[in-house]
């Protein structure tokens, strides 16, 4: 069965600081992977995704995450944070081939950013 | 633009009533879900239909129920047999695999 582990429910960096928000998966299969962001009261963005290809993947707002198959991790990075990033973070993953197979959800990582 | 409507955005309920969550799209996505999302527990999928009169439960469907009458629509009812309904509600469709999903604004239910 497929599982999502985000560590970390909360991450605090300082305006201009690296962000990196980690996220480690397990799954039979090759997967998708996916991020997600949320800000209050809305729905769920999509920042990027993996799916076959490089391994380093760019997403929006200057984000990017890079999958490593041999750690199982597929982490989040952003090289400086802006106030504007505050915001909860998702991360996902889906089975390739076969049949059309759900998302599993990490249970988020709730990203402050400090003046 | 394409996307995917909930209404109303927050709802309000008394205790022992059914209410209904009304999700559209016009993304053509075949897949639609419902997930229900509480503070500190990530999304919860409810329910979710790959095509047109057919779906399927959830990890939590208990409580709820769904229809898939159209590929457009996906209402989700909450009935009175759901001991804690108060959450917010998400909705989101697909068109295939590895494509990820398009969600809704959602919709904040609170029952008193």
């Amino acid at each position: 069965a497929q599982s999502v582990t985000q560590l970390g429910s909360h991450v605090s960096v300082s305006e201009g600081a690296l962000v990196l928000l980690r996220c480690n998966y397990s799954s039979s299969v090759p997967p998708y992977l996916f991020w997600y962001v949320q800000y209050p009261n809305q729905g769920l963005q999509l920042l990027l995704k993996y799916t076959t290809g490089a391994t380093l993947v760019k997403g929006i707002n200057g984000f990017e995450a890079e999958f490593k198959k041999s750690e199982t991790s597929f982490h989040l990075t952003k090289p400086s944070a802006h106030m504007s990033d505050a915001a909860e973070y998702f991360c996902a993953v889906a089975e390739s081939g076969g049949s059309q197979g759900n998302l599993i959800f990490g249970k988020g990582t709730k990203l402050s950013v400090k003046p | 633009d394409g996307g995917i409507t909930q209404s109303p955005k927050y709802l309000f309920r008394k205790e022992g009533q059914n209410v209904t969550l009304s999700c559209e799209q016009n993304l053509n996505h075949d897949a639609m879900y419902w997930y229900r999302q509480d503070p500190g527990q990530g999304l919860r999928l409810i329910y979710y239909s790959q095509i047109v009169n057919d779906f399927q439960k959830g990890d939590i469907a208990e409580g709820y129920s769904v229809s898939r009458e159209k590929k457009e629509s996906f209402p989700l009812t909450v009935t009175s047999a759901q001991k804690n309904p108060t959450a917010f509600y998400l909705c989101a469709s697909s068109i295939r695999q590895g494509g990820g999903y398009t969600f809704g604004s959602g919709t904040r239910l609170t029952v008193v």
